[in-house]
Formats: C-alpha cells, sequence, structure tokens
C-alpha cells in the first residue's frame, strides 16, 4: 500500500475562498483522523471517523470547517470561507481497530490564507 | 476527555548522551495505548515506540525506551546515545481503546536538538 495519500501537498489561497483538503487512508484502516499543526497550538485533533460515521468533531473549530467521508477510501476537510488564521499544516491519519496498532501520517497539506 | 502534557517546548543535549523528554496524560479510562512519535524536518510523522497500559514491562527500542508510570499518568521518552539524525519534534500521543471510539489524542511537542 502507498500509505496515507494527502492533496494537494501546499495550497495558496485568498481569504474568503473555499478550500478542499482531501485524504485517502490506507486500504482496510477503519479510523481516520483530522489533525491540525500550527507553532501556537502543536497538533490538533479536529474530527475523526470510525466506519466512515463521524465519532467526534469537537475539535471542529467552527461552522467553516465540514469534513466527509463518503466511502472508506476518501475523505475530505473544508473549510468556507478560508481565513488568514487557518494557515497551518493539515495532516490525515488512519489505523485499524487492532491490537496495539499505531497511526499512519499523510504527509500533510500545507495551507496558507493571504 | 482525555489530554496530553509536554511540559518542555524545547530541549537539547550534546551527541552520545542521554536525554529524557516528559509526557503526563489525564484519563478516566484503565486500558489504552501510548506512543512517542518523532517529526523530522520533512515533516513526516514516525512512531518511535509505542506501549500498551495493561502491561507494566516499559517498552524499548534499541536506543529509545519509556519510563511509564500508570498510577502517575506519566510516560517519558529516555533516547540513548543520542545521534544528529535524533533531531527533531517528539510528539506524545495517547490512544483510548474504547471500542468504536479510539480517540488518538497528541500533546504539543518538544523540539530536540543535538549539538555535535
Amino acid at each position: 500500500d502507498a500509505g496515507v495519500i494527502q492533496s494537494p501537498r501546499h495550497e495558496v489561497t485568498e481569504m474568503g475562498q473555499e478550500v478542499t483538503l482531501r485524504c485517502k487512508p490506507i486500504s482496510g484502516h477503519d479510523y481516520l483522523f483530522w489533525y491540525r499543526q500550527t507553532m501556537m497550538r502543536g497538533l490538533e485533533l479536529l474530527i475523526y471517523f470510525n466506519n466512515n460515521v463521524p465519532i467526534d468533531d469537537s475539535g471542529m473549530p467552527e461552522d467553516r470547517f465540514s469534513a466527509k467521508m463518503p466511502n472508506a477510501s476518501f475523505s475530505t476537510l473544508k473549510i468556507q470561507p478560508s481565513e488568514p488564521r487557518d494557515s497551518a499544516v493539515y495532516f490525515c491519519a488512519s489505523t485499524w481497530d487492532g491490537i496495539n496498532t499505531e497511526a499512519f501520517f499523510g504527509q500533510g497539506t500545507r495551507l496558507t490564507v493571504v | 476527555a482525555q489530554t496530553v502534557t509536554q511540559s518542555q517546548p524545547e530541549m537539547s543535549v550534546q551527541e552520545a548522551e542521554t536525554v529524557t523528554l516528559s509526557c503526563t496524560y489525564d484519563t478516566s479510562e484503565s486500558d489504552y495505548y501510548l506512543f512517542w512519535y518523532k517529526q523530522p524536518p520533512s515533516r513526516q510523522m514516525i512512531l518511535v515506540i509505542r506501549q500498551e497500559a495493561y502491561k507494566q514491562q516499559n517498552a524499548t527500542e534499541n536506543r529509545f525506551s519509556v519510563n511509564f508510570q500508570k498510577a502517575a499518568k506519566s510516560f517519558s521518552l529516555k533516547i540513548s546515545d543520542s545521534q544528529l539524525g535524533d533531531a527533531a519534534m517528539y510528539f506524545c500521543a495517547y490512544r483510548s481503546r474504547e471500542e468504536g471510539a479510539q480517540k488518538l489524542v497528541f500533546g504539543q511537542g518538544t523540539r530536540l536538538t543535538i549539538n555535535p
């Protein structure tokens, strides 16, 4: 398997625009996590899914953020409208419900909102 | 809710010396996993070591070992014989074992510098 795949790797957008980040988890994994990493706040868990169902979205900062997982092989994180304070690296990670299993991370998407 | 705290934003150590990174966590669960991840400048998150809460024996992986104190909710990482390639951000992470709700939460990270 190619690992967790995120796209795009880098995104620069203007304030007010819609941004969509994409993630393809490792085949067979039933958990998917979205994180945001900034210098000030570290790695924040935004939302996670189990078997395509959102389990906990309490980390989603506000209504401008939304995430979906329409099937086991694809998830999106959307920001609409984007703001400069959304600039960060966004990571997707996946794992499965087994003993002592680690989470595997994508390369992250560096988002810059100008 | 589970929380993870790393109280050392930055640490430095001389090459070949030993360094210990601290981590504490808060949970009401009795069974869970703990992890240390490394993030080099490439941004890729790499698993360093893992520990099951039900195991009393501390995990070791070559030069990396942990000191797991369940009652104190402490999970420190010891790096022996530090190498230049160990320079990175290190994150402590907690994973619940609750069926269908295995949340994975990270600490704020510790930036480790290796001095040659």
